[in-house]
C-alpha cells in the first residue's frame, strides 16, 4: 500500500492564527480525504480533496475555515484558519485508490495533533 | 439511513483472555462494505479488514477473527489470547456504492488489555 506522510506531526498554536497541514503520498491516488478527530471521539469527514478542482465539503465544514488544495495526485494541504480552542483535534488525511472489485479500504496518514491555546 | 453502532464504549480484560468487539450496522443497500480499523495510543489508524456484503465467509488472521452475519447486520471482531499490544481503540466502518468512497464510522471501542 502507499506510504502517507503528514507534516507537522503536532503543533501548538495561538487562537486566531492559521495552520497548514501537508499530506504527501508516495504514489498517485485518485481519492484523498481530510478528517478531524476530536479528543475521545470518532472520525468526522471534513472534505474530499479533488485533484484539479475545488474540494467537496461535508455539512458543517466550509471552505473559508478549512481551505484545501490538491495540486496533483500525490499531495494535498488542509489549512485550519482563524483557529479557536475548539479546533484542537487530530487531523488525518486518507486515500482510497482505484482497484478491482469495487470499493477499496482507506489508508490513513499518521495524523497531525493540533492544540489551540 | 446508514449507521454503525459500537455499543461497547470500553472493554477491559486480562492478558490472554479472548475478547469480542461488537459492530452493528444499518444500510438500505444490498451491496456494501464493512471495515475494522485499529487506533493505538500513537494515534495512527491501521486498516485491519474489509468485508464485502456478498461474501459472508468468516475471516481469521492469526489471533484475529471476524464474524459477519447479514441476518443480524453484525460484523463482530474477536481477539483470541489477547496481548497488551492489542490495547487500542477499534473502529468499525461502513461504505456504500455511490457514496464516493465515504466511510460511516462507529463511535469506537476502547480495548484495555491488562498484564
Amino acid at each position: 500500500s502507499a506510504v502517507i506522510s503528514q507534516k507537522p506531526s503536532r503543533d501548538i498554536c495561538q487562537r486566531g492564527t492559521s495552520l497548514t497541514i501537508q499530506c504527501q503520498v508516495d504514489s498517485q491516488v485518485t481519492m484523498m480525504f481530510w478528517y478531524r478527530q476530536q479528543p475521545g471521539q470518532s472520525l468526522t469527514l471534513i472534505a474530499t480533496a479533488n485533484q484539479g478542482s475545488e474540494a467537496t465539503y461535508e455539512s458543517g465544514f466550509v471552505i473559508d475555515k478549512f481551505p484545501i488544495s490538491r495540486p496533483n495526485l500525490t499531495f494535498s494541504t488542509l489549512t485550519v484558519s482563524n483557529m479557536s480552542p475548539e479546533d484542537s483535534s487530530i487531523y488525518l488525511c486518507s486515500l482510497s485508490g482505484t482497484g478491482t472489485g469495487g470499493y477499496n479500504e482507506q489508508f490513513f496518514g499518521p495524523g497531525t495533533r493540533l492544540t489551540v491555546l | 439511513a446508514q449507521k454503525v453502532t459500537q455499543a461497547q464504549t470500553e472493554i477491559s480484560v486480562v492478558e490472554k483472555e479472548d475478547v469480542t468487539l461488537d459492530c452493528v450496522y444499518e444500510t438500505r443497500d444490498t451491496t456494501y462494505y464493512l471495515f475494522w480499523y485499529k487506533q493505538p495510543p500513537s494515534g495512527e489508524l491501521v486498516f485491519l479488514i474489509r468485508r464485502n456484503s456478498f461474501d459472508e465467509q468468516n475471516e481469521i488472521s492469526g489471533r484475529y477473527s471476524w464474524n459477519f452475519q447479514k441476518s443480524t447486520s453484525s460484523f463482530n471482531f474477536t481477539i483470541t489470547a489477547s496481548q497488551v499490544v492489542d490495547s487500542a481503540v477499534y473502529f468499525c466502518a461502513l461504505s456504500e456504492p455511490g457514496s464516493n468512497y465515504q466511510l460511516i464510522w462507529g463511535a469506537g471501542t476502547k480495548l484495555i488489555i491488562k498484564p
